[in-house]
């Protein structure tokens, strides 16, 4: 298996640029979503999906659409990327992301995004 | 929304025992505790996960009291390789968000020689 799966490595975005992050997993797991890690800070959750055709909205989400048409896949969309946005974004994936069921969640290698 | 809170920082000598203790005090009837470790330029991995008492793999122990309000992450001898980030995490039980899970911030361990 190759787990969880991230395309590209790094990218560089001018301002009001938009672009998406490619996430698969080959795990056949329900449960996906995307954080992002800006520097020395803990992970956000950005957005989230408990399986195909349902997605919902993390910490935060402003800036970023989703959207989850097969259970292998879910691309981060930046719809006109700021400054801001410079990050680290992971995404990851689990058996089952519901409250009360044991899980673990499986992280991506991450996409290294500059804003200019 | 329940949150977690951990100390910021812990150093440690390599070849000590490093307990971290997270704070979780509106965690949901239902929902484990789980604890990640991450590296510089990696993504989070998955250490420890339990719900009650005590739990123990091959890297780590997890202690849980019984008002499960907070737990701790029990790192027997540690060595330099053990040098990370450590995140306690949670669920978030809303009727509307059932799937939602958040990191706090973390506690940087730093082990020397």
């Amino acid at each position: 298996n190759a787990g969880v799966t991230q395309t590209p490595k790094f990218q560089v975005l001018k301002t009001g640029q938009s672009m998406t992050l490619q996430c698969a997993q080959d795990m056949n797991h329900e449960y996906m979503s995307w954080y992002r890690q800006d520097p020395g800070m803990g992970l956000r959750l950005i957005h989230y999906s408990v399986g195909a055709g349902i997605t919902d909205q993390g910490e935060v989400p402003n800036g970023y659409n989703v959207s989850r048409s097969t259970t292998e896949d879910f691309p981060l969309r930046l719809l006109s990327a700021a400054p801001s946005q410079t990050s680290v974004y992971f995404c990851a994936s689990s058996r089952d992301g519901r409250i009360g069921v044991g899980y673990e969640q499986y992280f991506g290698p991450g996409t290294r995004l500059t804003v200019t | 929304l329940a949150k977690t809170t951990q100390p910021i920082s812990m150093d440690s000598y390599e070849g000590q025992e490093v307990n971290i203790t997270c704070s979780h005090n509106n965690i949901a009837t239902n929902d484990y505790i789980t604890w990640y470790q991450q590296f510089p330029s990696q993504g989070p991995r998955f250490i420890i996960q339990g719900y009650k008492t005590k739990v123990t793999n091959e890297v780590a122990s997890l202690f849980i009291p019984a008002d499960r309000k907070s737990s701790t992450l029990s790192l027997p001898r540690v060595s330099l390789s053990d040098t990370a980030v450590y995140y306690c995490l949670v669920g978030d039980r809303t009727e509307d968000s059932w799937g939602k899970l958040q990191f706090g911030a973390g506690t940087q361990v730093v082990v020397t020689p």
